[in-house]
């Protein structure tokens, strides 16, 4: 199972807007409605932000947000904060009781 | 609330064997899968697996089938991986993680494995 493709990194200034792609195949991210994103912090555990594609666990604010299209998954970062840079994952189901993690993006508030 | 806790820091010759504890509270233990992911310095989350608790089923990811052992103990609420045949590429920080349907919701600190001769 190969990885999912994010990229690298991304950046904004304090309260731009932000989108991470996440793109995999019919068989992982395409194939099921269950993408789940993670941030994390430099010597943190992950941070479950997003499950099932757009849904947002109690605690997690607004400003982040989930979708997919296809073979391609997106968290936006509405109203950028400078708390919120760090690594983000995307996941997603890959069919036979396996999981799938990407690449990870670093995002960086200018 | 729910939290796992895992052992402690290990350093580990190549060949060897290292097992990683992770220890749940807060919830019932035997009602949720547990998984493991790998995560080598500067680089991403890699899935390793997961176990049932309920009746120990595990099901492991191909790059490491044959190396990785799952298991439980529930009279204790804790999980176990266990890595053989470790090389110096296995130096990282081993999460468990809950997976509540198909995420994982509450994560273990980490577990930081070093291999070195």
């Amino acid at each position: 199972q190969s990885a999912l493709t994010q990229p690298r990194s991304v950046s904004g200034s304090p309260g731009q807007s932000v989108t991470i792609s996440c793109t995999g195949t019919s068989s992982d991210v395409g194939g099921y409605n269950f993408v789940s994103w993670y941030q994390q912090h430099p010597g943190k555990a992950p941070k479950l932000i997003i499950h099932d594609v757009n849904k947002r666990p109690s605690g997690v604010p607004e400003r982040f947000s989930g979708s997919k299209t296809g073979n391609s998954a997106s968290l936006t970062i509405s109203g950028l904060q400078a708390e919120d840079e760090a690594d983000f994952y995307c996941c997603s189901y890959a069919g036979n009781y396996v999981s799938v993690f990407g690449t990870g993006t670093k995002v960086t508030v200018l | 609330q729910v939290q796992l806790v895992q052992s402690g820091a290990e350093v580990k010759k190549p060949g060897a064997s290292v097992k990683v504890s992770c220890k749940a509270s807060g919830y019932t233990f035997t009602g949720y899968h547990m998984h493991w992911l790998r995560q080598a310095p500067g680089q991403g989350l890699e899935w390793m697996g997961w176990i049932n608790p309920n009746n120990g089923a595990t099901n492991y990811a191909q790059n490491f089938r044959g190396r990785v052992t799952m298991t439980r103990d529930t009279s204790i609420s804790t999980a176990y991986m266990e890595l053989s045949r470790l090389r110096s590429d296995d130096t990282a920080v081993f999460y468990c993680a809950r997976l509540s349907s198909y995420y994982s919701d509450y994560w273990g600190q980490g577990t930081l494995v070093t291999v070195s001769s």
